[in-house]
Formats: structure tokens, C-alpha cells, sequence
């Protein structure tokens, strides 16, 4: 089965500094991958995903990017953080065989 | 909006007694899927039925789904302390989109 690792677990930025949060993915090639961002208390929004190489398709236009620079490495990007990008980045993945998605552990982001 | 909403927000029981938890959406699916999150966690799948399935089991968790009523549900039979998580269902219309969850407290 698929693990999808991410790191850092928590982070903590100050206001217009830049981000990279990364995931990878063992156990499966050609993965789909997500980001999701969820607010304390809520659901999953989902941000970004992709399905190869170098594609990337956003769900909400917001402050932040992605890009996807191997098969199994999905990053999450900010130039410049806001207040309101606070909140918990889960990464997940899917093989395209699969319809359930795996996620990893998740990281805790905190903008002051 | 989101897709799949559960009922009810929050529930609390004593360990041992059963848990029902609902999820109901707006538009036609693939399938849906029941998720388990633990506190500052990531996401665990826990079950997926499909759109032409109507009841599914696993273990201790029975799910249904009525494609003509636009609904789920996911029980926990004889819940156990360590069943307390949030509860989060997601409908698959090619992207999953998740509800807001059911936080589940089973009291020891």
C-alpha cells in the first residue's frame, strides 16, 4: 500500500515569509496527488492536485502554488505568507486504479 | 457549498453502545467513502461503496448508502474508547469532497 510522508509536522511563520511544504510518496508510481488545507473544526478544502509530471490543477485561487518536480514529490509553495493561510496541510494520493485516497500526517501551520 | 454534509456535528456515548452518523449530498456520485481522523491527524479510508451498493460491512462498521434519498450512514457497533475520532465522509464525483465531520466521543 501506499505511505505518503510530509514534513514538517508543524510550522510556524511569520507574515509575508515564503513556504515549502513537501510530500512524497512510496509504495506506488503514477500517483495522483492532493493538497488539502483544513480549518480547525472543518472539512477538507481541497487546494491542488495532480495527475503526472509538471500538472497542476487549482481547485481555489488563493496566495499559494504548487508544483510537481518528480512523480512521487508534490510542494507546496507560498511567495509571501498571509495571516489566513494558517491551518493544517494534509498531502494525499491515489493510484489510478484506486478510488481511495491515502493521506499523510499532516502539517500544522501557524502565521503570525 | 460542500457536497457531503454529516449529521449530527457531534456525539457522545458510552463505550460499548452503538454510533450512527449521517451524511447526506446534493449531486450524483461514483461512489462515496467514510474517513476517520484522529486529533492533529491525517486522514484513514474506512470504507467506500460504491453508487450501485446499498449496504457494506467491515468489521465493526456497517455503511449504507440511498442513492434516491441523496444519503449515507456509517454505524459503529459496540463502540470502544478508542473509536473517538472525527468522522468524515467524502462523495466522489471524480475529485472527493468532504463533509465537516461528526466528532465522536465514546466515554470508557
Amino acid at each position: 500500500s501506499q505511505t505518503i510522508h510530509q514534513w514538517p509536522a508543524t510550522l510556524v511563520q511569520p507574515v509575508g515569509s515564503p513556504l515549502s511544504l513537501e510530500c512524497t510518496v512510496e509504495g506506488t508510481s503514477n500517483p495522483n496527488l492532493y493538497w488539502y488545507r483544513q480549518a480547525a473544526g472543518r472539512g477538507l478544502q481541497l487546494l491542488f492536485y495532480s495527475v503526472g509530471i509538471g500538472q497542476i490543477s487549482s481547485e481555489v485561487p488563493q496566495n499559494l502554488s504548487a508544483s510537481r518536480p518528480q512523480d512521487r514529490q508534490f510542494i507546496l509553495s507560498s511567495k509571501k505568507l498571509l495571516l489566513s493561510d494558517s491551518g493544517f496541510y494534509l498531502c494525499a494520493g491515489n493510484s489510478g486504479s484506486t478510488d481511495t485516497q491515502y493521506f499523510g500526517p499532516g502539517t500544522r501551520l501557524t502565521v503570525l | 457549498s460542500q457536497q457531503g454534509e454529516e449529521d449530527p456535528q457531534a456525539l457522545s456515548i458510552q463505550e460499548g453502545e452503538n454510533a450512527t452518523m449521517n451524511c447526506s449530498y446534493k449531486t450524483s456520485i461514483n461512489n462515496l467513502q467514510w474517513y476517520r481522523q484522529n486529533s492533529g491527524r491525517g486522514l484513514v479510508h474506512l470504507i467506500l461503496i460504491r453508487s450501485n451498493e446499498r449496504e457494506k460491512h467491515s468489521g465493526r462498521l456497517r455503511v449504507t448508502l440511498d442513492t434516491s434519498k441523496k444519503s449515507s450512514s456509517l454505524l459503529i457497533t459496540a463502540s470502544r474508547a478508542a473509536d473517538t475520532a472525527s468522522y468524515f465522509c467524502a462523495t466522489d464525483q471524480g475529485q472527493l469532497t468532504f463533509g465537516s465531520g461528526t466528532q465522536l466521543t465514546v466515554l470508557p
